[in-house]
């Protein structure tokens, strides 16, 4: 079974200043994808970012990018110039990409790591 | 926004009683899923569903059953709660889209629901 670990309960960062959050993952499968969402005091989960990992380029979106190193099985996220709206729980997850049940890309079933809750310093 | 709703948002039961959530959708979507929310755990997927009548087990699934009698509607029952199932309830659903415009194979999730049982 694959699972998902982030090392970091807690982290914080001055405004403006850029963090990286750390996640590695435990599997056997070689074609798979990873995620980060994010978790504001709303509750409401959001996606930040996706990553395929049959790709070499890592993924970035706006101010957020990853580290994706297939070999080490690590993912970490930057988050570059910090705003106080980024401050949350982020949760790290894993799919398989092969196809679960129901049809051509079936089920997904995620597999979240425990979470790392930033904070952003003014 | 993917159209989901939970409902309730807050319940507090006891002990021994059932409860039911609600996941609803307004998109048609295929796929359904629930996880729990526990400090120290992030989600973890309870039950999913891959069609009106087509459900399996998640990883947490002892003490839950689901039902799925319409598309738009995913249900959660906790036939007799208990204290270790204090938790907050996710919905969410996916959807993959045709491979010819690139697949979303993203997961949206609800608002929650926090559970509390005395």
């Amino acid at each position: 079974a694959q699972t998902v670990t982030q090392s970091q309960p807690e982290m914080s960062v001055q405004e403006a200043e850029t963090v990286t959050l750390s996640c590695t993952y435990d599997t056997s499968e070689s074609d798979y994808y990873l995620f980060w969402y994010k978790q504001p005091p709303s509750r409401q989960m959001i996606l930040v970012i996706r990553q395929e990992a049959y790709k070499q380029q890592n993924a970035t979106e706006n101010r957020f990018s990853v580290n994706f190193q297939k070999a080490a099985k690590s993912f970490s996220l930057k988050i570059s110039d910090s705003q106080l709206g980024d401050a949350a729980m982020y949760f790290c997850a894993y799919r398989s990409a092969f196809a679960g049940k129901g049809g051509v890309g079936g089920a997904q079933k995620l597999v979240f790591g425990q979470g790392t809750r930033l904070t952003i310093n003014p | 926004d993917a159209g989901i709703t939970q409902s309730p948002r807050h319940k507090v039961t006891e002990t021994g009683t059932p409860v039911t959530l609600r996941c609803h959708q307004t998109e048609n979507h295929r796929y359904m899923y629930w996880y729990r929310q526990d400090p120290g755990h992030g989600l973890r997927l309870i039950h999913y569903s891959y069609g009106v009548k087509d459900t399996d087990k998640g990883e947490v699934s002892d003490g839950y059953s689901v039902s799925r009698s319409k598309t738009e509607d995913f249900l959660l029952t906790l036939e007799s709660a208990t204290s270790s199932q204090t938790s907050v309830y996710f919905c969410a659903i996916s959807e993959r889209v045709g491979l010819a415009g690139g697949s979303t194979d993203t997961q949206y999730f609800g608002p929650g629901t926090r559970l509390t049982v005395l």
